[in-house]
């Protein structure tokens, strides 16, 4: 089944302990791309990447980085997380960066005490 | 940098009539426009593409419409039902490989 995995879904944690919420798609997409989404503000793009070994900062880049070092993982690093990180986190993929419908996983809720 | 609204925040309306959601951008005119369906605690659900050229797109019981004019894409639902319930975003690209969104409205079909 095509599918974006995020892991975890739930995630309770304290300030400034690092974190890595992964992401894998098994549908060969080239495209990634992470998001969050708060109340209010909506879904907002965090990174994106349009290849292996080529990411790029989306619009609340601050307190995240990612990586891509194969096609099928991007995973979303908070080195130093605080509380005004929490908030739903979603991961997404498609086949190219344009015109192209964006595959979503269900979500990582992080909660940063 | 592009702005999008969706100008309802809910939307009520009965079983069987038709919902219409609406998506304005404020700057330029994208290439094309993204319409998904998100449920609570769920990631979005792809549903339309419509391109720049393109005046109306269908599917099944959904219609886009995308009037660059304007500046705006409107989304209809007919026949509606409460499995419709649900929230639903407009997307759009910006600087070209970016995609954003707007902040959804919620619509709720009652029976």
């Amino acid at each position: 089944e095509a599918q974006v995995t995020q892991n975890p879904r739930y995630l309770i944690t304290v300030t400034g302990k690092k974190l890595t919420v992964t992401c894998s798609q098994n549908m060969n997409h080239e495209y990634m791309s992470w998001y969050r989404q708060d109340p209010g503000l909506g879904l907002r793009q965090i990174y994106y990447s349009m290849n292996v070994e080529v990411t790029d900062k989306g619009d609340v880049p601050e307190g995240y980085k990612v990586s891509r070092k194969e096609k099928r993982n991007f995973p979303l690093i908070l080195e130093s997380p605080s509380p005004n990180q929490t908030s739903l986190y979603f991961c997404a993929s498609s086949l190219g960066a344009e015109n192209q419908p964006q595959h979503f996983g269900d979500g990582t809720r992080l909660s940063i005490l | 940098s592009q702005k999008i609204e969706q100008n309802s925040e809910a939307l009520n309306i009965q079983e069987g009539k038709t919902a219409t959601l609406t998506c304005n951008y404020t700057n330029y005119s994208p290439a094309y426009l993204q319409w998904y369906r998100q449920d609570p605690g769920r990631g979005p659900v792809f549903l339309l593409l419509i391109r720049e050229n393109e005046k109306e797109k269908r599917k099944e019981r959904l219609k886009v419409t995308f009037d660059t004019t304007l500046k705006q894409s409107l989304f209809h639902i007919t026949a509606s039902q409460p499995a419709d319930s649900a929230t639903y975003l407009c997307a759009l690209p910006e600087a070209g490989t970016a995609l954003i969104f707007g902040k959804g409205t919620t619509l709720s079909v009652s029976s």
